[in-house]
């Protein structure tokens, strides 16, 4: 158990629609990050936040947005689903330390099916 | 574009063999280089990481040999158990950024 928990753990909906997926970072750990996989394209990043600011942004769509909360926690939201942001999502947190390696906690994802 | 292009993208090994991943990079700014490892409906774990001050370093069964000239690293799992069986990730990090750079992965299936 890496301590990060997201919800929910699975998700089915339909084309056209907008969800949110929620992570809860480790404790004391002041970032969080965003990734999404798929067969095809593997891990990619999305979107870092750092302490409730948004930090660094990957391959993440206009259609997608993401915050930080107060608490630390984060929330993904995907709308105007298509078929093809089908996939697991990953939440990932650290304490951001850069000097002396920095290691990311990754959730168990929440698997998206968009029918 | 992909900064770090991983191989093979599955592999399998008899138990007791070694198995063996490849990753290259491109960026000169990394300086992080972590291995992944992932288990069907978990998340990726940390499973070993280098910075590029050293050519190796070894964890048990788990090395990282790295190639700084050649922009290149490896996994290489030692006496391969049916229990490694799993998908690999190489990662790079670096350039003053936190975030991680994948690999494809790599499906390893180690046959008992």
């Amino acid at each position: 158990d890496s301590g990060v928990t997201q919800t929910p753990k699975h998700l089915i909906t339909a084309t056209g629609q907008r969800v949110t997926l929620r992570c809860s970072p480790r404790s004391g750990d002041l970032s969080v990050y965003w990734y999404q996989q798929s067969l095809d394209q593997g891990l990619q990043f999305l979107i870092q936040y750092y302490n409730g600011e948004e930090r660094a942004k990957g391959n993440i769509l206009e259609r997608f947005s993401a915050q930080q909360f107060p608490d630390l926690h984060s929330e993904l939201n995907l709308s105007s689903l298509e078929l093809g942001d089908s996939a697991l999502y990953f939440c990932a947190s650290s304490v951001d330390a850069l000097t002396g390696g920095d290691t990311q906690y990754f959730g168990p994802g929440t698997r998206l099916t968009v029918l | 574009q992909q900064q770090v292009k991983q191989s093979p993208q599955s592999l399998i090994v008899q138990k007791g063999g070694i198995s063996i991943i490849n990753c290259a990079y491109e960026n000169t700014a990394f300086d992080y280089f972590p291995w992944y490892q992932q288990f069907p409906g978990k998340g990726p774990a940390l499973l070993i990481a280098i910075r590029p001050d050293v050519s190796e370093k070894k964890e048990g069964r788990f090395t990282i040999s790295f190639n700084k000239s050649a922009k290149q690293f490896s996994l290489h799992i030692m006496d391969s158990q049916p229990g490694d069986s799993a998908t690999y990730f190489c990662a790079a990090r670096g350039g003053g950024y936190s975030t991680l750079t994948f690999g494809k992965g790599t499906m390893l299936l180690v046959s008992p």
